[in-house]
């Protein structure tokens, strides 16, 4: 199995600073045939299902403010939240999908400092 | 409305069976591959099962591989998870949720609110 450790647990960051959360899987998931990291991103806020927001670690989803990006290839990834906002409050995941059994990471919590 | 809206969630004892159903609308649902997760209440997320879009092909997570049973139907655009042999450790919140893109790979767009699955005498 893949294992993903995010980094770090939890972090608090001010308003309108910068967030990085970081993501390593414990193989590589980038599938050479087609130059694609099979790696995605989520968002969960309390009592909400997880949100998609980066999908093949860099395509951010419809809807998503430009805010969010993700970056990174191979096993090392990262989520940057440009400017923190306090409805960015919630839970981080990252995904692979490269293989079966899928399996995501611990989670990352924001909070606001 | 784009949605999925899970149930069939309870109490059950152990050992005992629960049949989830998960209900899509708003969309083409014979092309979405499709999955269930859970997730404990406070803890991570933990993928569970996934489905192709017609229904062919199956996989499971190693811990319900022989206990739960992934199946669909694209005429009531339904996909529904068969959950036999239950054990405490099954207790969870149960989301199903949709490919992005109608393709095989890719994140899950499209989750439901989810629904209860508690395993206890």
């Amino acid at each position: 199995d893949i294992v993903m450790t995010q980094s770090p647990d939890s972090l608090a960051v001010s308003l309108g600073e910068r967030a990085t959360i970081n993501c390593k899987s414990s193989q590589s998931v980038l599938y050479t045939s087609n130059n694609k990291n099979y790696l995605t991103w989520y968002q969960q806020k309390p009592g909400q299902p997880p949100k998609l927001l980066v999908y093949w670690a860099s395509t951010r989803e419809s809807g998503v403010p430009d805010r969010f990006s993700g970056s990174g290839s191979g096993t090392d990834f990262t989520l940057t939240i440009s400017s923190v906002q306090a409805e960015d409050v919630a839970v981080y995941y990252c995904q692979q999908y490269y293989s079966a059994p899928l399996t995501f990471g611990g989670g990352t919590k924001v909070e606001i400092k | 409305e784009v949605q999925l809206v899970e149930s069939g969630g309870g109490l059950v004892q152990p050992g005992g069976s629960l049949r989830l159903s998960c209900a899509a609308s708003g969309f083409t649902f014979s092309s979405y591959w499709m999955h269930w997760v859970r997730q404990v209440p406070g803890k991570g997320l933990m993928w569970v099962s996934r489905i192709s879009n017609d229904g062919s092909s199956t996989i499971y997570a190693d811990s319900v591989k022989g206990r739960f049973t992934i199946s669909r139907d694209n005429a009531k655009n339904t996909v529904n998870l068969q959950m036999d042999s239950l054990r405490a450790e099954d207790t969870a919140l149960y989301y199903c949720a949709r490919v992005v893109g109608a393709t095989k790979s890719g994140g899950f767009d499209l989750w439901g609110q989810g629904t209860t699955v508690t395993v206890s005498s």
